[in-house]
């Protein structure tokens, strides 16, 4: 069965600062890993989609890569705001379409 | 474009009542999943579907139903109530045509409480 980890389960960052959030997974045969974003009482909105292919994404200040081998993704995001206070979830695809999500890093950027 | 669509926001049933939880997506999407979300457990998928007439069971399918007549719209059913399905519920979609490009869509979620 596979496992999604995100550590750490929450953190406070000062305004500015770069964001690390880590997710790892037990089974390398993925097809592709999306990250999310969840705000309080609202549903997920897609942020990046990482191709089994690719190493890297992306978008504006968000980086996220991508290591099968060690099963392990990272979502950077640059010179944080207090708008990006919110819960990132990662979740992977696997060959039965089957979809496996991370408890969540839930984020507070500190104005 | 709309996207995914769930219908109702949010609802409150006694136990032992009965419902049914409405997913739209206008995308033509093949793919689609119920979900639910509870505190400190993450998104557990109940069901899903590849395709119009077809369904299958998820990591937690006992206690519902669903059925997916339509291409576009993808029902989960609550026979009986119970407290243990209070839940948000969220449905999303995703085509698989886009092979490994193909990311997915979610709705804005169902806040259900049974009491």
């Amino acid at each position: 069965k596979q496992e999604v980890t995100q550590i750490p389960a929450a953190l406070s960052v000062p305004e500015g600062e770069n964001l690390v959030l880590n997710c790892s997974f037990t089974d390398s045969a993925i097809y592709n890993l999306q990250w999310f974003r969840q705000d309080p009482g609202k549903g997920l909105t897609s942020l990046l989609l990482i191709q089994s292919s690719q190493r890297e994404q992306t978008s504006g200040r968000l980086n996220a890569s991508l290591d099968k081998s060690s099963g392990r993704s990272t979502l950077y995001i640059a010179a944080s705001q207090p708008g990006d206070s919110a819960t990132y979830l990662c979740a992977v695809i696997r060959g039965n379409n089957r979809l496996a999500f991370g408890k969540g890093n839930q984020v507070v950027v500190i104005p | 474009n709309a996207g995914v669509t769930q219908t109702p926001k949010f609802r409150v049933l006694k136990t032992g009542q009965s419902m049914t939880l409405l997913c739209a997506q206008d995308m033509n999407h093949e793919y689609m999943y119920w979900y639910r979300q509870d505190p400190g457990m993450g998104l557990r998928l109940i069901h899903y579907s590849v395709g119009e007439g077809t369904t299958a069971k998820g990591e937690v399918p006992d206690g519902y139903n669903v059925s997916r007549l339509k291409k576009q719209n993808f029902l989960l059913g609550l026979e009986s109530a119970a407290p243990s399905q209070t839940s948000v519920y969220f449905c999303a979609s995703r085509d698989p045509s886009q092979g490994l490009a193909s990311p997915l869509h979610f709705g804005n979620g169902t806040r259900l409480t049974v009491t």
